[in-house]
């Protein structure tokens, strides 16, 4: 089962930011939170990732809390082709599992001109 | 090229009949991933290599479903006997080892597989 929570939909206004909350409670001190989304059932496409301190790369930035329950992925100008389902991921980490991606059912994000 | 290639990018096959679906993976990468989306669904976990050998199966749906790598690279999945809820886009992934929580995984676009 996954191990985060994500709202279903979220609406953002072209031009702004889109912040994506997600709540991961119960996630251990080696397990890492990625961010996927998907657009139109095409192959997930990877955004970022972090372990504990906050991140930023060209597409996005990551924001973990101090106590790492819960996270915000920062789409810092959203446009039209940011839309898409946005999936919070925390990584199963251990030996001989493959630290595979367990995808819950993510938050559609749309943005609107 | 330098993505995750998957084959066929589509399939349409009759019921009963089998069949497989390539995947080569980054070069490189020696962990890949094979899930599966049904159409309005999330997405599936089916199985994981480490190189030649398959440590986590556990997603496979039932015994029609198979998955050799060779290699260390390429990797086929067969799905015996197909029937309609097979139906499905079929995802391959590939990453540096496995057995590393910051190793990012990467995906292809997919094999649509619609089964008629």
């Amino acid at each position: 089962d996954a191990k985060t929570t994500q709202p279903p939909s979220m609406d953002c206004a072209e031009g702004r930011a889109a912040n994506l909350p997600c709540n991961h409670s119960t996630i251990s001190g080696n397990e890492y939170v990625y961010w996927y989304r998907q657009i139109h059932s095409q192959g997930p496409q990877y955004i970022i990732h972090g372990l504990k301190n906050n991140e930023t790369n060209e597409m996005a930035s990551l924001i973990i809390t101090e106590d790492r329950k819960s996270s915000t992925l920062i789409l810092p100008h959203a446009t039209l082709r940011d839309t898409a389902v946005y999936y919070c991921i925390v990584r199963v980490v251990g030996s001989g599992y493959g630290n595979k991606l367990v995808f819950g059912a993510g938050t559609i994000l749309r943005v609107k001109s | 090229g330098a993505g995750v290639s998957q084959s066929p990018s589509n399939k349409v096959t009759e019921k009963g009949k089998d069949v497989e679906l390539r995947c080569d993976p980054i070069s490189g990468h020696t962990a890949l991933y094979w899930y599966r989306q049904s159409l309005g669904q999330g997405l599936e976990f089916l199985i994981y290599f480490q190189g030649n050998s398959a440590p986590d199966k556990s997603g496979l749906p039932s015994d029609r479903f198979s998955a050799e790598r060779t290699g260390g690279s390429v990797s086929t999945l067969t799905i015996q006997r197909t029937q309609q809820e097979d139906s499905a886009v079929y995802l391959c992934a590939s990453s540096w080892a496995g057995y590393s929580g910051g190793n990012t995984i990467y995906f292809g676009e997919g094999s649509w597989l619609t089964v008629v």
